[in-house]
């Protein structure tokens, strides 16, 4: 399985503070994808980074990817309580109208 | 921003009915897919479509689903003979290539089964 798989499953920081969450999958990628979900809500893309590439920034995001560890990184700086949500990683293999694979997620409670 | 549109956002159904989810993909993408979340679970893929037939699916799309796009703007998700256990947050997405490209999702359609 190519499935990307979160940790830590949960995490609770303060405001303020920065949250890293991981992830690892098994197979060869095309790209590797973050989400974020509200309660009941769904899915906002939040960044795309290539196999090619090994970080990309956007705002208070950083992700890294190391394709040979197959794993990937998520860091919000600076966390609001508005940064309360489940982030998920998602794996995309895609050729001919494939699927991506979304991990378990981490839920991150950011408290003010 | 452009962004996928999904009808009904919540639906309750007798078990065994038939549901059919709607879905209004970005205009100029040419990849749909649903997925389903069973709550507190992780997001699931169901099945991806490309000019007008299913490129892949998942076991979990078995023959109680199936998707159509019966006009030019709308892809639909149609359960046969709804179960309890179909009850979930059905997603519906879309991307303008097969790959190295954005998959954007809508709100979802929160289903119950009773």
């Amino acid at each position: 399985s190519q499935q990307g798989e979160e940790d830590p499953q949960a995490l609770s920081i303060q405001e303020g503070e920065n949250a890293t969450m991981n992830c690892s999958y098994k197979t060869s990628i095309n790209n590797l994808q973050w989400y974020r979900q509200n309660s009941g809500r769904g899915l906002v893309h939040l960044i795309l980074i290539r196999s090619n590439e090994r970080e990309k920034h956007s705002g208070r995001l950083r992700v890294t990817l190391d394709t040979s560890k197959k794993s990937s990184s998520l860091l919000i700086t600076a966390s609001r309580a508005a940064d309360t949500a489940s982030y998920f990683c998602a794996t995309d293999a895609r050729q001919a109208g494939t699927a991506l694979i979304f991990g378990k997620g981490t839920t991150l409670s950011v408290s003010s | 921003e452009p962004e996928v549109t999904q009808t009904p956002s919540h639906q309750v159904t007798q078990m065994g009915q038939e549901v059919i989810l709607r879905c209004v993909p970005i205009s100029n993408h040419l990849y749909f897919y649903w997925y389903r979340q069973i709550l507190g679970q992780k997001v699931e893929f169901l099945v991806s479509f490309y000019n007008n037939e299913i490129s892949e699916k998942s076991e979990i799309f078995d023959d109680q689903f199936s998707v159509e796009r019966p006009d030019g703007s709308n892809f639909t998700l149609k359960i046969r003979s709804t179960k309890l256990e179909d009850s979930a947050m059905y997603f519906c997405a879309s991307s303008p290539t097969a790959s190295i490209s954005t998959i954007y999702f809508g709100e979802g359609s929160w289903l119950t089964v009773v």
